[in-house]
């Protein structure tokens, strides 16, 4: 079955820098397109950005464009995100989810990880 | 950016009865819409795609429905599992989420 697990979240301070992994297994990780989406404290989710699935495109959501780097590493079957830049409104929870389908339009979200807590405060 | 609207965003249900979810667009989004579920410090679930489509695991008490910008989820005879926060999302042009639904009991 799909799983995938999140790591690296914790506690840094404004301005600095955090690097998220995600780690995917139970699905050929290679033929899926992959997202990050967070979710604050209490609060709905947010997309962060996507990468398709050889790596080739990426886009990013207006509040991280900029500041947020998404890869991936289809030989370790692996999905990262830099986060750089860092202020208090990046304090959530962060999910890696896997798009729906190997379609074109597929791009709902079939499978989220557990998610990994980054808090932002000096 | 297409704005996702939600309603209600608390919705008290008593076990056995029926839950009516609705989600507005503010652009039609064609039927590129899903519902994921929520419970408390969990992550979200696929629920239902392309509008109307389950995802497995959910039973058939789960429906959706609609297209365009007008979109609807009905969890007939509520079961205690089923009381969440659910979120719609479009993914017709770029990706953008409601802001919940709470459905409590």
């Amino acid at each position: 079955q799909v799983q995938l697990v999140e790591s690296g979240g914790g506690v840094v301070q404004p301005g600095g820098s955090l690097r998220l992994s995600c780690q995917a297994s139970g699905f050929t990780f290679s033929n899926y397109g992959m997202h990050w989406v967070r979710q604050a404290p209490g609060s709905g989710l947010e997309w962060v950005g996507n990468i398709w699935d050889d790596g080739s495109t990426k886009h990013y959501g207006d509040s991280v464009r900029g500041r947020f780097t998404i890869s991936r590493d289809n030989s370790k079957n692996t999905l990262d995100l830099q986060m750089s830049s860092l202020s208090v409104e990046d304090t959530a929870v962060y999910y890696c989810a896997r798009k729906g389908g190997v379609g074109a339009y597929d791009n709902w979200f079939e499978s989220w990880g557990l998610g990994t807590l980054v808090v932002v405060s000096s | 950016e297409i704005v996702m609207t939600q309603s209600p965003t608390t919705l008290s249900v008593s076990p056995g009865e029926r839950a009516t979810l609705s989600c507005r667009a503010s652009q039609s989004v064609s039927n590129r819409l899903a519902w994921y579920q929520q419970k408390p410090g969990q992550a979200p679930r696929l629920v239902v795609y392309g509008a109307s489509t389950r995802a497995s695991g959910f039973p058939a008490r789960f429906s959706g429905s609609g297209s365009g910008t007008e979109f609807t989820l009905i969890i007939n005879s509520l079961q205690s599992e089923d009381f969440a926060v659910y979120y719609c999302q479009q993914y017709h042009n770029w990706y953008s989420f409601g802001q919940g639904t709470k459905l409590e009991i």
